[in-house]
């Protein structure tokens, strides 16, 4: 079985600019959570998408969304960026709900 | 508010010694903790995932034990190689209603030939 997948791998904006991640979960698995990882604040939680719901969302501004596709294919859109997005974007996918959960490669953002 | 620690926050050691790496939780009402490695620059590889009702899991070299009551958890790694370093981190999961692992900042591992 694939595992997670995301894309692109690699992205360099400037500031003011928005972007999309995409996460394509293990084939089967119909949740997808997102996490942000900064080297001073570690891993903290975005949000979490079941059957194409928003079921849990973290402590972020309004500029960061997501959505499911019902593919369960997610992506994640940051827009007016700012330097403190820069950060390795990780998804997250499970079977279901309370299930191990498998993370994606990441993507690194780098906001100039 | 849960809130997950993890000590040491790095650990050097020489090949062939066994380790052990802790974590603690500070609410106790999870629903299972999974044990991860992260290589630098790379996402998270799944170790171990230990459910609320059990007490340890074993996968080869790793042994992860869990004490729900007193909030805590340890990975034991025999016979560490090289090959072993990179981060650990431990990540509670409380169930559906939160839906999200809450991570500790992680040991980092170097193992020295």
């Amino acid at each position: 079985k694939a595992g997670v997948t995301q894309t692109p791998r690699y992205l360099i904006k400037t500031r003011g600019q928005q972007v999309t991640l995409s996460c394509s979960p293990i084939s089967g698995h119909r949740s997808v959570s997102w996490y942000q990882q900064t080297p001073g604040q570690g891993l903290q939680f975005l949000f979490e998408y079941f059957s194409e719901t928003q079921r849990n969302k973290g402590n972020f501004p309004g500029r960061f969304s997501g959505r499911q596709f019902s593919n369960s294919r997610s992506e994640m859109n940051v827009s007016t960026l700012e330097l403190g997005d820069s950060a390795l974007y990780l998804c997250a996918s499970s079977p279901g709900t309370d299930n191990e959960q498998f993370f994606g490669p990441g993507t690194r953002l780098t906001v100039l | 508010k849960q809130e997950v620690t993890q000590i040491p926050a790095a650990l050097s050691v020489p090949e062939g010694e066994n380790l052990v790496l802790n974590c603690s939780f500070t609410d106790s009402a999870i629903y299972n903790l999974q044990w991860f490695r992260q290589d630098p620059g790379k996402g998270l590889t799944s170790l171990l995932l230990i459910q609320s009702s059990q007490r340890e899991q074993t996968s080869g070299r790793l042994n992860a034990s869990l004490d729900k009551s007193s909030g805590r958890s340890t990975l034991y790694i025999a016979a560490s190689q090289p090959g072993d370093s990179a981060t650990y981190l431990c990540a509670v999961y409380r169930g559906t209603s939160y839906g999200k692992l809450t991570f500790g900042q992680g040991t980092i591992l170097t193992v020295h030939p």
